[in-house]
C-alpha cells in the first residue's frame, strides 16, 4: 500500500483553467503539507495542516485553496491557472508537528499551457 | 525561504567511490534532515540528526553536524549506481512547524 498518494500524477491544462489535486495518507499521521518544486528543483512549502486545521500558510496567491476533509486528505484546489503554476507539486505527512520524519507523494506534475 | 545550501550543486562520481556532499543553514536549529529524490519520483527521508548530536551512522550513511559552524556532511560510501539521485538537506525553523529546504546536490555514480 502507498503511505501518501496523490492524483493524478501529471496534470497539463490550459491558462484560467481551474484544478484540483488530491492526498491522501495511511499512515495515521496528524500533519499534512502541500510543497512547490519548481525547475530548478527548490522546494517550498505552501501550507500545513494538523489535524484539519490549517497551522501554516505561507506567501501564495489566494487562488490555491487546501481543503482537508478529514486528517488523512488534503487536496489543493487552484483556480484560474496561470504560465507560472507550472512546478511538481508534493503532498507529504508528518507523525506530528514536531518535525519527525515526513513521507512524501510520487508528485504531481502540472504543466499550464 | 531558502535557508539551507548543498555544496556541490553536482557531483559524478565513479562506483565503488565514496561521496560527501555538504550543507550549510543560517539559523539555530532543533535537527536537519537529509532526503534522497530519485528522477520523477517523491522524496525519501534518509537520516535526522538532532542539534545535541554531532554523527549518526546509517548504513553506508554517515551524516555529521557542525552546529558552531552551522553545517552537516552527508557521507556516502562505496556508492552504488542506485544512488544517483538527488539529495536535499531540510532544517526547521524553529516554532514555526516547517521545514526549509536547499536546492539540492545532484549526485551521478558512473558504473
Amino acid at each position: 500500500d502507498t503511505a501518501v498518494s496523490q492524483t493524478p500524477k501529471y496534470l497539463v491544462t490550459q491558462m484560467g483553467n481551474d484544478k484540483s489535486i488530491k492526498c491522501e495518507q495511511n499512515l495515521g499521521h496528524d500533519t499534512m503539507y502541500w510543497y512547490k518544486q519548481d525547475s530548478k528543483k527548490f522546494l517550498k512549502i505552501m501550507f500545513s495542516y494538523n489535524n484539519k486545521e490549517l497551522i501554516i500558510n505561507e506567501t501564495v496567491p489566494n487562488r490555491f485553496s487546501p481543503k482537508s476533509p478529514d486528517k488523512a486528505h488534503l487536496n489543493l484546489h487552484i483556480n484560474s491557472l496561470e504560465l507560472g503554476d507550472s512546478a511538481v507539486y508534493f503532498c507529504a505527512s508528518s507523525q506530528d508537528r514536531g518535525l519527525t520524519e515526513a513521507f512524501f507523494g510520487q508528485g504531481t506534475r502540472l504543466t499550464v499551457v | 525561504s531558502q535557508q539551507g545550501e548543498e555544496d556541490p550543486q553536482a557531483l559524478s562520481i565513479q562506483e565503488g567511490e565514496n561521496a560527501t556532499m555538504n550543507c550549510s543553514y543560517k539559523t539555530s536549529i532543533n535537527n536537519l534532515q537529509w532526503y534522497r529524490q530519485n528522477s520523477g519520483r517523491g522524496l525519501v527521508h534518509l537520516i535526522l540528526i538532532r542539534s545535541n548530536e554531532r554523527e549518526k551512522h546509517s548504513g553506508r550513511l554517515r551524516v555529521t553536524l557542525d552546529t558552531s559552524k552551522k553545517s552537516s556532511s552527508l557521507l556516502i560510501t562505496a556508492s552504488r549506481a542506485a544512488d544517483t539521485a538527488s539529495y536535499f538537506c531540510a532544517t526547521d525553523a524553529g516554532s514555526n512547524y516547517q521545514l526549509i529546504w536547499g536546492a539540492g546536490t545532484k549526485l551521478i555514480i558512473k558504473p
